[in-house]
């Protein structure tokens, strides 16, 4: 099975700063990755499909990176409203497997 | 517009055993793969299983071979999981979701359910 992996577990940054959450996996997975959004108490959303694009309607301040076993996440200008826990997931093959989290925070 | 709606909350008794639905609405239902993930409370996500409707194929997690059966009526576009010998450790939330064509491409756990809150507790 693959194993993903995810850094940092946690992050405390200012509003307006640059955001960069990776993600890695076991071995090779292409580009078959997605990433979440999941605020408290609700379903996961998710922002970034096939790794690098962005789904209908998300703000273009995320953006995703990376192919193969080495990935990334950013949001270029971190806003209030991104407070929430982010996960990859990866669907290269089965089982589908997310990463563990990122919880991150307004400093 | 895309829409799964999740049965409410079930408290069960360690040993029996849990049905949760979720009805989709938008779009051909079996044209679509249903997944169901969990989240134990302050974990992260566990993929559980898929069901393909148009073929009535599942695929389950190692972790839950044996315990887990999802299903699928095409004539209520609803799937269905079911978790049997229920334990402490299965007290989680259950969320459905769905996959999704785009042109070139199909989106793996697009849209999702609003989530079922299943209690083991004696």
């Amino acid at each position: 099975d693959i194993q993903m992996t995810q850094s940092p577990s946690s992050l405390s940054a200012s509003v307006g700063d640059r955001v960069t959450i990776t993600c890695q996996a076991s071995q090779d997975i292409a580009n078959h990755l997605n990433w979440y959004q999941q605020k408290s108490g609700k379903a996961p959303k998710l922002l970034i499909y096939d790794a690098s694009n962005l789904e209908t309607g998300v703000p273009s301040r995320f953006s995703g990176s990376g192919s193969g076993t080495a990935f990334s996440f950013t949001i270029s200008s971190l806003q209030p409203e991104d407070i929430a826990t982010y996960y990859c997931l990866h669907y290269d093959n089965l089982p589908f497997a997310f990463g563990p989290g990122t919880k991150v925070d307004i400093k | 517009q895309v829409q799964l709606v999740q049965s409410g909350a079930e408290v069960k008794k360690p040993g029996s055993s849990v049905r949760v639905s979720c009805k989709t609405s938008g779009g051909t239902f079996s044209s679509y793969n249903l997944n169901w993930v969990r989240q134990a409370p302050g974990q992260g996500l566990e993929w559980m299983g898929r069901i393909i409707p148009m073929f009535g194929l599942t695929n389950y997690a190692q972790t839950f071979q044996g315990r887990v059966t999802i299903t699928a009526d095409e004539s209520t576009s609803t799937a269905y999981l079911e978790l049997s010998s229920l334990t402490s450790e299965d007290t989680a939330v259950y969320y459905c979701a769905r996959d999704e064509a785009k042109v070139g491409t199909s989106v793996f756990l697009h849209y999702w359910g609003q989530g079922t809150l299943v209690t083991v507790s004696s």
